[in-house]
């Protein structure tokens, strides 16, 4: 079954308290990328990757980091987590590298983070 | 830089009601449109799309028509029903730009 799997689905953590979410995809798609949504606020991108080893900013990106070393997985770093950064977070993916225009994005279940 | 602005929820409606979620947006060249629904405790899912001017796109009886000339992308459904009860994001993608969303409608259907 084509998916998108993130784990975990919900974590309680404390500030400055290093955590990873993963993501990864089995469709074989080249464009990876994590939003959070917030109430009010919709959703935001945080990073994107068109294919591995490239990763960009998205209009979120302060406190986050992502690596894209191999094409099935798109892993979401919070280094030194605050309270602000307590969301809903979604890994998505679609097929395109280069041109995203017509192809939808896959989005996984989401994961709740709550940084006390 | 390109946007969407949909209607500002929530909306309540009683089943079998007409509904429409309003979607406009801003975009240089000619970007394809979505639809997505995000039901309870769920990802957000394709509900339906268009990619170029005066195409409809349909799917479980909604209907979104791209109009190039108003700039916008409503989202209807003849007969609502309780099951539809979810929000509704209208996004737009445009040429080697990644997804923009609107900030989410959500839908209450009432029996």
């Amino acid at each position: 079954e084509a998916q998108v799997t993130q784990n975990p689905r919900y974590l309680i953590t404390v500030t400055g308290k290093k955590l990873t979410v993963t993501c990864s995809q089995n469709m074989n798609h080249e464009y990876m990328s994590w939003y959070r949504q917030d109430p009010g606020l919709g959703l935001r991108q945080i990073y994107y990757s068109m294919n591995v080893e490239v990763t960009d900013k998205g209009d979120v990106p302060e406190g986050y980091k992502v690596s894209r070393k191999e094409k099935r997985n798109f892993p979401l770093i919070l280094e030194s987590p605050s309270p602000n950064q307590t969301s809903l977070y979604f890994c998505a993916s679609s097929l395109n590298g280069g041109r995203v225009s017509n192809q939808p994005q896959h989005f996984g279940d989401g994961t709740r983070l709550s940084i006390l | 830089g390109d946007s969407v602005t949909q209607m500002e929820g929530p909306v309540t409606l009683s089943e079998e009601a007409f509904l429409t979620i309003n979607c406009t947006y801003t975009a240089t060249g000619y970007p394809s449109l979505f639809w997505y629904v995000q039901y309870p405790g769920e990802g957000l899912q394709l509900l339906l799309k268009a990619t170029k001017a005066d195409d409809k796109g349909s799917n479980k009886g909604f209907e979104a028509t791209y109009r190039k000339e108003t700039t916008s992308f409503h989202l209807e459904k003849g007969s609502v029903q309780v099951s539809d009860s979810a929000v509704y994001f209208c996004a737009l993608s445009g040429r080697n730009t990644p997804l923009v969303f609107g900030k989410g409608t959500r839908l209450s259907v009432i029996a």
